[in-house]
């Protein structure tokens, strides 16, 4: 059974510009999570989705967006980067959408911000 | 809901000694917890997990952890440490909107 992967796997970007990390969960899993782990933060959660709608978002600006499509796989936007946004992007999937489901993690897509 | 803490920010131990590393809770009603690893570079993978039930629980890799609630803690074992065992732990529990709280981490290095 494949697990939770994510693209690209690095990402190098200019302050500004927009980013897009994308996920694939494990099939059947119907939740996707976005954590951030910026160097010194620690990991950070973003974003839920469950059926498509998002269900919770973490501390973040509003330029730290995303989506869930019909197949249950998940894009984050990160609109106007700055310097600060360089962190691994870690997205995980679960089962379902109750609270103490585990979550299963991808490898992470690195962004860079230059 | 619930959060965690993990003492120790690195920890170093030789090749073939036992292995503990700390985690405490704090909770409302029953715990959920876990624990992952995460080598350098890469994302987590899940070691183990605690629900209910005994308290005592089995993960891979050789790991097993025990949820005592009179500590509240929920620490990490490990009989006998390989040097592929050098990586970033975190323990994690879920907190409200299902987003999970992780520890700040526990670095483990592992000398010959």
């Amino acid at each position: 059974e494949a697990g939770v992967t994510q693209s690209p796997t690095h990402l190098i970007k200019t302050r500004g510009q927009q980013a897009t990390l994308r996920c694939s969960p494990i099939s059947g899993h119907t939740s996707v999570y976005w954590y951030q782990q910026a160097l010194g933060l620690g990991l950070q959660f973003l974003l839920w989705y469950d059926e498509g709608e998002e269900r919770n978002r973490g501390n973040f600006p509003p330029r730290f967006s995303g989506r869930q499509f019909p197949n249950y796989s998940s894009e984050l936007n990160v609109n106007a980067l700055e310097l600060e946004d360089s962190a691994l992007y870690l997205c995980a999937s679960s089962l379902g959408a109750q609270g103490q489901e585990t979550q299963y993690f991808g490898p992470g897509t690195r962004l860079l911000v230059l | 809901a619930q959060s965690v803490t993990q003492p120790d920010i690195h920890i170093t131990v030789s090749e073939g000694a036992s292995l503990e590393l700390r985690c405490n809770y704090s909770y409302g009603a029953t715990p959920y917890l876990f624990w992952y690893v995460q080598s350098p570079g890469q994302g987590l993978q899940l070691l183990l997990k605690y629900f209910s039930g005994d308290t005592l629980v089995q993960g891979i890799k050789g790991f097993e952890a025990e949820f005592k609630r009179s500590q509240s803690s929920f620490n990490l074992r490990k009989p006998s440490v390989h040097w592929s065992d050098a990586a970033e732990y975190f323990c994690a529990a879920p907190s409200t909107g299902n987003q999970f709280y992780f520890g700040t981490g526990t670095s483990l290095t592992v000398i010959p």
